[in-house]
């Protein structure tokens, strides 16, 4: 069983639709939480990062990490095509020197 | 700020020849920084961390004579694959988290900032 399970899509939505990402893990000790966006051939960008259990917003995005569940999401509000990419959940725990652990990645297509 | 590149963006090479790929951070100094590998529609797999003037720590699996990391200063670390068989063709990808950066924004614990990536493919 992987660290990390993330749904690997595709997800198609139309544009204007709320996307919802979701990842779980098994291990209790991540403390850091981060979504990444990766667009094709292109190395990963930071979108969403959360540290411990709660929301965070960022104008269409918002983070949520539910830490009894081991269950973190990201939702996109208003989705636009140029948000089709890959979206990676990443994790750390304290102390972790600076790893992260991966998910797989859902890809995401959003339709005009 | 926090640019990190990667050269060459791609590469093609026959099988048996060495492939050098530069990370370097642009505008800040970098500690640490990762290498992975991806393959298509998959997620980055980590091969080793390399901290500036000591040897690279290797994830299990990874042979480290196959591919040999050198981070000789704090704004650049390299990954020669050596030997190069087509099984080796991936998508190489650097990271490199913030050491120090002078004045600017916080930067988060375990930030890590990615290069654009590095296709090579071994014929």
């Amino acid at each position: 069983q992987k660290e990390v399970e993330q749904d690997p899509g595709p997800l198609s939505v139309p544009e204007g639709a709320i996307v919802s990402l979701n990842c779980t893990y098994s291990n209790s000790a991540f403390q850091y939480f981060m979504w990444y966006r990766q667009y094709s051939r292109k190395g990963p960008e930071l979108l969403m990062y959360t540290y411990s259990s709660g929301n965070k917003e960022d104008g269409r995005f918002t983070a949520q990490v539910d830490k009894s569940s081991k269950y973190i999401s990201l939702f996109i509000r208003d989705s636009q095509p140029s948000d089709s990419a890959t979206y990676l959940c990443a994790m750390s725990a304290e102390g972790a020197g600076n790893m992260l652990t991966f998910g797989g990645g859902t890809r995401l297509m959003v339709k005009p | 700020g926090a640019v990190v590149s990667q050269h060459p963006s791609w590469v093609i090479c026959k099988s048996g020849t060495s492939v050098k790929i530069e990370c370097r951070s642009l505008d800040f100094q970098a500690t640490t920084m990762f290498w992975y590998r991806q393959f298509p529609k998959q997620s980055l797999m980590l091969m080793a961390t390399s901290n500036e003037g000591s040897k690279a720590t290797y994830e299990q699996g990874v042979e480290k004579d196959k591919f040999l990391i050198n981070h000789a200063s704090l704004t650049l670390s390299t990954l020669t694959v050596t030997s190069a068989h087509p099984e080796d063709s991936s998508f190489y990808i650097c990271s490199a988290v913030v050491g120090w950066a002078g004045s600017g924004r916080p930067y988060l614990y375990n930030e890590q900032f990615f290069g654009p990536g590095t296709r090579l493919t071994v014929l």
